[in-house]
Order: structure tokens, then sequence, then C-alpha cells
């Protein structure tokens, strides 16, 4: 079956230093992978994805790039802030536009925090 | 972009009762929503594919007698935790699906924190 492996956390880092958060996946065929923010108490947010191999997301600053050869989806930022203290989930979706598209495998999550 | 939303957003029941979580697309019709359930530290684990006008499809090992689900209309799917017990205290989280010229993506509600006493 499909999963989702993260870099295990807890993150903590200083302001404006560089974030990378591993992400590697198991799947068959060509799955869309994702990043998800969560801050505390609130739902899940759609940070980026990318629906096919080579493809790079990006979104307030963060960007991941899916790399079939390695199976990987990392994070990275080049300078992190305070506010993107939050929970960040990758995870992948098996078919990009077909009807269990959404039907999400999520890792284990990366808790990220980011001190003044 | 598209709304989910989910009532309550918490929600503290006695042991043995019922507890209804609603999940509704505010600004599009969803054939297929899906329920996550979330424990403490940990990452969100499939429970369930709620299908509009067709029972839902559990995942190994959710037991559905216990956790009852609804999709009566495109736009609103609901959770039951029927006889609920304190091991059922959990976040749950609901997903809708978006398609839109030829892509689709999954919006989520913002959860709900059930708490059994």
């Amino acid at each position: 079956g499909n999963s989702v492996t993260q870099m295990e956390g807890p993150v903590t880092l200083s302001e404006e230093a560089f974030l990378t958060i591993n992400c590697t996946y198991t799947a068959t065929g060509y799955p869309s992978l994702f990043w998800y923010v969560q801050y505390p108490g609130e739902g899940l947010q759609l940070l980026l994805k990318a629906t096919k191999a080579d493809d790079k997301g990006s979104n307030k600053g963060f960007e991941a790039t899916y790399r079939k050869e390695t199976t990987s989806f990392h994070l990275e930022k080049g300078s992190v802030q305070v506010s993107d203290s939050a929970v960040y989930f990758c995870a992948l979706s098996p078919v990009a536009g077909g009807t269990s598209y959404g039907k999400l495998t999520f890792g284990q999550g990366t808790i990220l925090t980011v001190h003044p | 972009g598209a709304v989910v939303s989910q009532h309550p957003s918490w929600v503290i029941c006695k042991s043995g009762t019922s507890v209804k979580i609603e999940c509704r697309s505010l600004d599009f019709q969803a054939t297929t929503m899906f329920w996550y359930r979330q424990f403490p530290k940990q990452s969100l684990m499939l429970m369930a594919t709620s299908n509009e006008g067709s029972k839902a499809t559990y995942e190994q090992g959710v037991e559905k007698d216990k956790f009852l689900i609804n999709h009566a209309s495109l736009t609103l799917s609901t959770l039951t935790v029927t006889s609920a017990h304190p091991e059922d205290s959990s976040f749950y989280i609901c997903s809708a699906t978006l398609f839109y010229r030829g892509a689709s993506e999954a919006f989520f509600g913002q959860g709900t924190r059930l708490t059994v006493v």
C-alpha cells in the first residue's frame, strides 16, 4: 500500500534560518504529492502540491520538488519566520483527477518551532 | 478558495452518549467526502470515505457500527460517534474534493475535538 515517511521532529530553528523537512513516499503509479500545514487547534491548510515528476510546488516562500527517482518531496524554505511555527504534513493522493483524489495518506507530521 | 465547514469545533460528552459531527462544503458540491482521525501529536488516519447517496466505505479496523456516516446531500456529510467512550476522544477532520478544469483539490474542515468523559 501507499505510505509516507517524514523526517522526525520536532524541529527548532531561529528566525531567518534555512528549513528542510524530508519526505519520502512509497506508492504505485504516479501519485500527487502535497504539503499541508496545521496551526494549533485548527484544521489543515494546503501549503503546496505537485502532480507529476519534476514539478516544483511553491507557496509563501516554501518549495518542494517531486523527485520520482528518489521518491522524495522535501520541503524547503530559505528564511523561516516565527509565524511559520506549525505542524507540517507530507501527503500523497493516488491519482490526480480521479474520484479517489483527496483520499490522502499522511506522513507522521513534523512540529516546527521558530524562535525570534 | 473553496470552504469546508465542520461543526461543532469542539464537544464534550458523557460516556455512552452519541455525538454527531457535521461537515459541509459551503460553496461547492462534493460527491465524496473523507473523514480522518488524529490522535494527539500523531498523524491523520483515514477512517472512511463518505459517498453521496450510497454507503460509506470504511478503512480496515474502523467499526462502521460505531462511526456512522451519512452523506445525504451533495454538501453535507455527518459522522456520528455512537455510544462514545473515553478512547474515542480525538480530533476528527473531514475533507471534501473539489473538481475543476480537469484538476481537483481536497479542502479540509477546521476539525472537531471530541472529549468523552
